[in-house]
This record gives C-alpha cells, sequence and structure tokens, in this order.
C-alpha cells in the first residue's frame, strides 16, 4: 500500500462548483496534513495545512480531517479556473522521519469556463 | 523574505559535464530538502539536512549525486558525471520542524 493516495485524476468541474480533493494515507502516526497547489511549470506552494480531526476554513478552500478514517480532503467552493492546477497532498510523521513530509502523487484539477 | 533561492533557474549541460545547482533557505529555518520532479516520478525526495546535517540521502540516485549543507545559509547539490537521464525540475525546500514547507522557484536542468 502506497505511503499516501490520492484520488485519481484528472478532475473537470465547471466554474462555479465544488471541487473534491481527495487523500488517503496509512501511517496512523501522522499528525500534519497540507495541502499543496502546484501551477505547471512552478513550483509547489503550501494552502492550507490540518492538525486536529474535523474541518478548517480558509476563504473558498476547506480542509476536512478524520484521522480514524485515515483521510484528509479538499474542497474548493465556486471554483474559479485560476484554481486549474495539481494538487498535493502531504503529511507529517512522528517519529524518526520527523520533519520530512511524504507527498501522494497529485491530482490535476481543471476548472472549465 | 526573499524565500528559498534556488540558482541557476534553468541548466543545460552535456552528458558527463559536472552539474552544480545552488540554494538558500529561509533564515532559521531547520530543515532543508532537495526534490526532484518529473512527470514520470513525480516529486522525488533526494536527501534533507536537519541543522545542517544530512538525515537521509536515500533517495539519492546514485553515487554520481552528492549534496552538502556547510551552513545553515547554503546547500548545494552536485551531479557528476551528468546523463540524459537526470534531465528534471530539481527543487529545494526549507520548513520549521512540525511545519509545511517553503519550495524554491526550481532549477530547470536539461542534460542533452
Amino acid at each position: 500500500q502506497k505511503e499516501v493516495e490520492q484520488n485519481s485524476g484528472p478532475l473537470s468541474v465547471p466554474e462555479g462548483a465544488i471541487a473534491s480533493l481527495n487523500c488517503t494515507y496509512s501511517d496512523r502516526g501522522s499528525q500534519s496534513f497540507f495541502w499543496y497547489r502546484q501551477y505547471s511549470g512552478k513550483s509547489p506552494e503550501l494552502i492550507m495545512f490540518i492538525y486536529s480531526n474535523g474541518d478548517k476554513e480558509d476563504g473558498r478552500f476547506t480542509a476536512q480531517l478524520n484521522k480514524a478514517s485515515q483521510y484528509v480532503s479538499l474542497l474548493i467552493r465556486d471554483s474559479q479556473p485560476s484554481d486549474s492546477a495539481t494538487y498535493l497532498c502531504a503529511f507529517l510523521a512522528r517519529g524518526t522521519s520527523y520533519g520530512k513530509l511524504t507527498f501522494g502523487q497529485g491530482t490535476i484539477l481543471t476548472v472549465h469556463p | 523574505d526573499a524565500g528559498v533561492i534556488q540558482s541557476p533557474r534553468h541548466e543545460v549541460t552535456e552528458m558527463g559535464q559536472e552539474v552544480t545547482l545552488r540554494c538558500k533557505p529561509i533564515s532559521g529555518h531547520d530543515y532543508l530538502f532537495w526534490y526532484r520532479q518529473t512527470m514520470m516520478r513525480g516529486l522525488e525526495l533526494l536527501i534533507y539536512f536537519n541543522n545542517n546535517v544530512p538525515i537521509d540521502d536515500s533517495g539519492m540516485p546514485e553515487d554520481r549525486f552528492s549534496a552538502k549543507m556547510p551552513n545553515a545559509s547554503f546547500s548545494n547539490l552536485k551531479i557528476q558525471p551528468s546523463e540524459p537521464r537526470d534531465s528534471a525540475v530539481y527543487f529545494c525546500a526549507s520548513s520549521l520542524a512540525g511545519s509545511g514547507y517553503t519550495f524554491g522557484s526550481g532549477t530547470r536542468l536539461t542534460v542533452v
């Protein structure tokens, strides 16, 4: 089993819709979770992080974490064409690898007008 | 803060040449990471440092790759000799323990 698995893409949604990006992880010791956005030809940029079970909202973005189900998701409300990018989830584990993020393979999102 | 600074932005070199990629992390960050990204393999962690000490270099593809962090404000990644299969975007990132990374703009390496 891969350490981090993201929903297979590419994902295409119409402008104004809700885009839902999902991620499951295998390490129950994971304690922090991050969502990165990467535009084509650019570097990944951090857009959300979440540590506690439940929802965390920031503008049009909502991160949801369920540690019991080992599941983290990112919802983008009122999707815009400028949200078209690759979204990477990542987690930070405890233990000897502390400090190192484990990344998923990414989900390509396209928002069409 | 200027963020993580990488140089050069683009590098084109001939097979067999030595390539040096450079990174200046964010001041105060205690972790530094080198990643390689390709379409086929995604983001691959090559090596990371904590307080200038290499912690895990298991991702370094082979002995042709080496990385150093002589002080808290500089790291370099060397490939000698370079091969066409090394062509990729190389990212440096830094962080404070327990927080997310900040990535540099990357170096696009092409080996011909």
